[in-house]
Parts: C-alpha cells; sequence; structure tokens
C-alpha cells in the first residue's frame, strides 16, 4: 500500500539487542496496528493504537514495545526480552468503520 | 482464545474456474468479516468485507457469503486467473470499536494456466 512504509524490508539483529521498526502513513488515518506473522501462519496482533499518545497490548505484546507520538508514525521496538523475533512483521492503518489496510512488512532475522 | 480457525490448506485449479475459499469462525459476537490477498513477501492485500447483517456481498469477480448459523465464511473467485495466486486470509472483529481482528492461517490458491 503506497500510504504505509514499512523500513526497513530486511532487518537483522544480533542476540540481545534492542531493534526498532518504522511504520509511517500519509492516509490520516487514526488507528494503527502491528502484527506478527510466522511461516504458515495467520497474523497475530502485538499493539495497537486508536489516538495519538495513546496505545493498548494485543495478544503477544511481550516482548515488544511501541509510542505513538505523532499521527503519522508508530515504531514498534523488538526488546532483547523477545526470545523468538525471527518472524515478517506488519503494520496496518485504519479510519473509522474500514477494514485496516497493511504495509510490505519487515522481516526480522536473528544473526 | 476464541479464534478463526483454518488450517493451511490448498486449493488447485485451472484458470478460467470459480474459486471457492472457506473459513469456519467461532466468536458468535463478531460483527464484521474481512477476506485478503496475500502475495510472497508483500502485505495482505484488503478484497472484499461483509458485515454481520448481510449474508451475501458480491465485488468485481469475487463474492463473500456468510452464514451466521454455522459460522461459516467463503470467499468465491470468478474466472480463477493466474494472478488470483496467493495466500487468502479471512478475518474477524470480535473487538468491537476497537476493530481487533483475528485472522485465519489461510488457504494458498494456486492457478494452473
Amino acid at each position: 500500500d503506497g500510504g504505509i512504509t514499512q523500513s526497513p524490508k530486511y532487518l537483522f539483529r544480533k542476540e540481545g539487542q534492542n531493534v526498532t521498526l518504522s511504520c509511517e502513513q500519509n492516509l490520516n488515518h487514526d488507528a494503527m496496528y502491528w502484527y506478527r506473522q510466522d511461516p504458515g501462519q495467520g497474523l497475530r496482533l502485538i499493539y495497537y493504537s486508536q489516538i495519538v499518545n495513546d496505545f493498548q497490548k494485543g495478544d503477544i505484546a511481550e516482548g515488544y514495545s511501541v509510542s505513538r507520538e505523532k499521527k503519522e508514525s508508530f515504531p514498534l521496538t523488538v526488546t532483547s526480552a523477545q526470545k523468538n523475533p525471527t518472524a515478517f512483521y506488519l503494520c496496518a492503518t485504519r479510519s473509522g468503520g474500514q477494514p485496516q489496510h497493511f504495509g510490505d512488512g519487515t522481516r526480522l532475522s536473528i544473526l | 482464545g476464541e479464534s478463526v480457525g483454518l488450517h493451511l490448506p490448498t486449493l488447485s485449479v485451472q484458470e478460467g474456474d470459480n474459486s471457492i475459499i472457506n473459513c469456519a469462525y467461532s466468536n458468535s459476537a463478531s460483527d464484521y468479516f474481512i477476506w485478503y490477498k496475500q502475495e510472497s513477501g508483500k502485505g495482505p492485500q484488503f478484497i472484499i468485507d461483509i458485515r454481520s447483517n448481510m449474508d451475501k456481498r458480491q465485488g468485481q469477480r469475487v463474492t463473500v457469503l456468510l452464514n451466521k448459523t454455522v459460522k461459516h465464511l467463503s470467499l468465491q473467485i470468478a474466472a480463477t486467473q493466474p494472478g488470483d495466486s496467493a495466500v487468502y486470509f479471512c478475518a474477524e472483529n470480535s473487538g468491537g470499536s476497537n476493530y481487533k481482528l483475528t485472522f485465519g492461517k489461510g488457504t494458498l490458491l494456486t492457478v494452473n494456466p
């Protein structure tokens, strides 16, 4: 989706390091979401934010943190507490009762 | 917790045939359902949605059917094309106004020319 930019496309993490995944949107959507996808699996919700300066845990928030200081940005930090961080991470946005729209993801791997 | 159930099956069809992808959901309180298409290495792409006060909705070459009695959702693709080859996910909103979606595991659709 051209309005949602996730970067980088590929990211490598060393053991014990925190890494931050970027999600930027120019759609003026209020809500933003972070999902994790493992091979052959559906998406699982990590964190979501309905408005600026507010966010809630999803189903698998342990080992992750987020911030929502600006409407356009919802960065996800994968901390060293996340013991199995290798996955495909997807960011989505939503406006009102419309469906969520997704970026093209960041693939995180452990060195 | 409750989840949309779908072991990742594979559906293989011939180009030009109609495809039907099924999904069972377990949360009777879910009020909104979405089908997404995901190509390799990309994010899910919205196809069609339906609210619980409807039982059928049509788009361009796609139709979604909702059977609340048996908690079943299906996606029909007419005249399937090679470009339709992808993994298809159903998702349900059981989170009310938060629109927290629960995703199934997906179906891999392969279209043979």
